[in-house]
């Protein structure tokens, strides 16, 4: 069974500072890996993926996350915080299953304070 | 090119009524997902389908049921709803041997 961990409900950061929502995992097999953001009233935006190859996988809006296998975890990170970057993120794991479906971490609630 | 719409935007029940929540994706998209969203408790998976006519049971399917006559199209019913139920549904899609799914903008649903 796979589960993903979002350890912290929220977080703030000064805005220009660099920020990073942190996710950890745990899959049988390779991990395919994701984070969506969530503004006010929407619905879930990509942001960025990691299936294979470079650790370092570069998304949307000058989002990046950084893939580690020992430490089975998948960070995002920014180096320069938004006030537009307040949202709702969700790390996620695909299930390799029929279904292959998202299972999501329970999110992180950032807040970019000016 | 609209993406995945949902309808409704909102919507009432008391306990006992049923609905049913529309998902439409122009993408030509194999396969559709209903998830339902709860505080603290991330995206729950309902029920899901991954071709025309066909679904299956997801994580939490207990007091729904689907369809998928069209490709296009993902229906969600609740025959009988519960204060349970209330939540924030969310429909996705996503192409065969595609990792990126699709997100509609989501049915807040209130039931008393």
């Amino acid at each position: 069974a796979q589960s993903v961990a979002q350890p912290e409900d929220q977080v703030n950061v000064a805005e220009g500072n660099p920020l990073t929502v942190k996710c950890t995992y745990s899959v049988s097999g390779n991990p395919y890996l994701f984070w969506y953001v969530q503004y006010p009233n929407r619905g879930l935006q990509f942001l960025l993926k990691y299936i294979t190859g470079d650790n370092l996988v570069k998304g949307s809006y000058g989002f990046e996350a950084e893939f580690n296998k020992s430490q089975t975890s998948f960070h995002l990170k920014k180096p320069s915080a938004l006030v537009s970057d307040s949202a709702l993120y969700f790390c996620a794991v695909r299930v390799l299953s029929g279904a292959n479906n998202l299972f999501f971490g329970t999110g992180t609630r950032l807040t970019v304070i000016p | 090119n609209a993406g995945v719409t949902q309808t409704p935007k909102f919507r009432v029940l008391k306990t006992g009524q049923s609905m049913t929540l529309l998902c439409a994706q122009d993408m030509n998209h194999e396969y559709m997902y209903w998830y339902r969203q709860d505080p603290g408790m991330g995206l729950r998976l309902i029920h899901y389908s991954v071709g025309e006519g066909t679904t299956a049971k997801g994580e939490v399917p207990d007091g729904y049921n689907v369809s998928r006559l069209k490709k296009q199209n993902f229906l969600l019913g609740l025959e009988s709803a519960a204060p349970s139920q209330t939540s924030v549904y969310f429909c996705a899609s996503k192409m065969t041997g595609g990792n990126e799914q699709f997100f509609g903008p989501g049915t807040r649903l209130t039931v008393l």
